[in-house]
């Protein structure tokens, strides 16, 4: 089963507004980490946000916000006022469990496109 | 601060050799990753590295190898290449703390992509 579901392959948005990626995750820990990544055309990951299973307040950084429900086991990113720089494809990825191991569950990803 | 340095960039290699990528990670970062991401498959780990050893493996036949080197670089090898390697190989690096630490973020390099012919 997949452990990260993003069901957008694609989405465009006009510069300026604000888009939310979608993720779901599927795990029977109760602790557990999840991040959202943007890799731009050159391939390298960056990492935007994280958000821990204990964490009360939803995770904001900057322009980025996560909105996170963990009854409905949904991880979603928000991008307000988004930049022409925006443009890339972001990963919702999940770490499980409360050992030190740093494995990674990424999702399929969701390409962004930011339309002037 | 230099982030993590991932040697070659881009490779191309005929079916049958093997090939070793290089990683470098943040210094101070003792734990490194390895992932593998294609287009039909995604982003998929191959195995994890701390102090030298291997604490996680990724579902990847034994062709694919690693290790790590006491000053926290890392190699990772793929013998007897086939057509399906083709691949970017990203390279992740850790700062290690408490288990469920938000610090617990991996960093990742620009990747190696390979090409198998």
């Amino acid at each position: 089963a997949q452990k990260i579901t993003q069901t957008q392959p694609g989405m465009f948005v006009q510069e300026k507004e604000a888009v939310t990626l979608d993720c779901t995750y599927d795990t029977s820990d109760q602790s557990y980490g999840l991040f959202w990544y943007k890799q731009p055309s050159s391939g390298e990951m960056i990492f935007l946000i994280y958000q821990g299973s204990y964490d009360e307040q939803n995770a904001t950084e900057g322009r980025y916000s996560l909105n996170f429900q963990k009854a409905r086991k949904s991880a979603n990113l928000v991008i307000s006022a988004s930049q022409l720089g925006d443009s890339a494809m972001y990963f919702c990825a999940m770490r499980e469990g409360r050992s030190n191991d740093y494995k990674l569950s990424f999702g399929a990803g969701t390409t962004v496109t930011v339309r002037a | 601060k230099a982030g993590v340095t991932q040697t070659p960039r881009y490779l191309i290699k005929t079916r049958g050799q093997q090939v070793t990528l290089s990683c470098s990670p943040i210094s101070g970062h003792r734990s490194v990753s390895w992932y593998q991401q294609t287009p039909g498959q995604g982003l998929q780990f191959l195995f994890e590295y701390f102090s030298e050893t291997q604490r996680n493996k990724g579902n990847f036949p034994g062709r694919f190898s690693g290790r790590q080197f006491s000053n926290s670089r890392s190699e990772m090898n793929v013998s007897t290449l086939e057509l399906g390697d083709s691949a970017l190989y990203l390279c992740a690096s850790s700062l290690v703390q408490g288990p469920s630490s938000g610090a617990n973020v991996l960093t990742f390099g620009a990747g190696s992509r390979l090409t198998v012919l």
